[in-house]
C-alpha cells in the first residue's frame, strides 16, 4: 500500500510545549490509526479515527481526522518526559495489511 | 489484546549465516504479520502469514530470503537467510486485533539483529 507521510520527522521541544505531529495521504483513507514507540520498543496502539472530521481525546492528546480522510493529526498538550517516543500514523489497506507512516520522533527536554 | 512472546530479543551472527525468530501468540488468531524496522526507520511489511497456506510477500521481500512457517493459529516463524550487513534490523511479528472492542494491532516486542 502506498506509504503516508508523516511530518515533521522529528520534533525537540522543552517540557511543558505543546506538540504536534500530521499525517498526509494522497489517497482517501477508510481509517487511520496512531501508534507510539518508545525508545526501544515496540509499536504501542493508541486510537483509530474512523469517521470523517472525527476527532478524540485521551488526556493530553488529540487525534483528528481530516474531513476529506486523506490527513490526520496527534496533538499533545503540555507534553512531558514519558511523551518521548516516536509516533506513527498507520492505515489499513487490502488483506488487513497495516501499512506505517514515516513517523515523527519527539524528543522532550526538562 | 493478544499477547505474543517473541525471540530471541537480541542476536549478533555472522555473515552468511540464517536466524529463525519466533513468535507466539496466547490466542488463536488468523493472520499473523512480519515487520522489518531499519535503523531510524519506520516499519515495513515483510508478509503475511496465514496457517495452512503460503505467506504472502510484499514487493521487494522474496520467500527464498525470508522463509515463513505458520504451522498452526498460535504460532510463526521468520528465518533471516544467508544474512548480510544490510539485514541489521530489528523484526517484528504483530497479529490485527480480535473480535469485539478494538485494540489496535499487538506487536511482539522485537527482535534486534546485528550482522557481522
Amino acid at each position: 500500500g502506498q506509504q503516508v507521510m508523516q511530518i515533521p520527522q522529528y520534533q525537540h521541544v522543552q517540557e511543558g510545549e505543546d506538540f504536534t505531529t500530521y499525517c498526509n495521504s494522497s489517497t482517501t483513507l477508510s481509517n487511520i490509526q496512531w501508534y507510539k514507540q518508545r525508545p526501544g520498543g515496540h509499536p504501542v496502539f493508541l486510537i483509530q479515527l474512523v469517521k470523517s472530521g472525527e476527532v478524540k481525546k485521551q488526556k493530553r492528546l488529540t487525534f483528528q481526522f481530516g474531513e476529506a480522510k486523506k490527513n490526520s493529526s496527534l496533538h499533545i498538550t503540555a507534553t512531558q518526559t514519558t511523551d518521548v517516543g516516536t509516533y506513527f500514523c498507520a492505515r489499513t489497506g487490502g488483506g488487513n495489511k497495516l501499512t506505517f507512516g514515516t513517523g515523527t520522533q519527539l524528543k522532550v527536554e526538562l | 489484546s493478544a499477547v505474543i512472546s517473541q525471540k530471541p530479543s537480541r542476536d549478533i551472527c555472522q555473515r552468511g549465516t540464517s536466524l529463525t525468530i519466533q513468535c507466539q501468540v496466547d490466542s488463536q488468531v488468523t493472520m499473523m504479520f512480519w515487520y522489518r524496522q531499519q535503523p531510524g526507520q519506520s516499519l515495513t511489511l515483510i508478509a503475511t502469514a496465514n496457517q495452512g497456506s503460503e505467506a504472502t510477500y510484499e514487493s521487494g521481500f522474496v520467500i527464498d530470503k525470508f522463509p515463513i512457517s505458520r504451522p498452526n493459529l498460535t504460532f510463526s516463524t521468520l528465518t533471516v537467510s544467508n544474512m548480510s550487513p544490510e539485514d541489521s534490523s530489528i523484526y517484528l511479528c504483530s497479529v490485527e486485533p480480535g473480535q469485539g472492542a478494538y485494540y489496535g494491532y499487538t506487536f511482539g516486542s522485537g527482535t534486534r539483529l546485528t550482522v557481522v
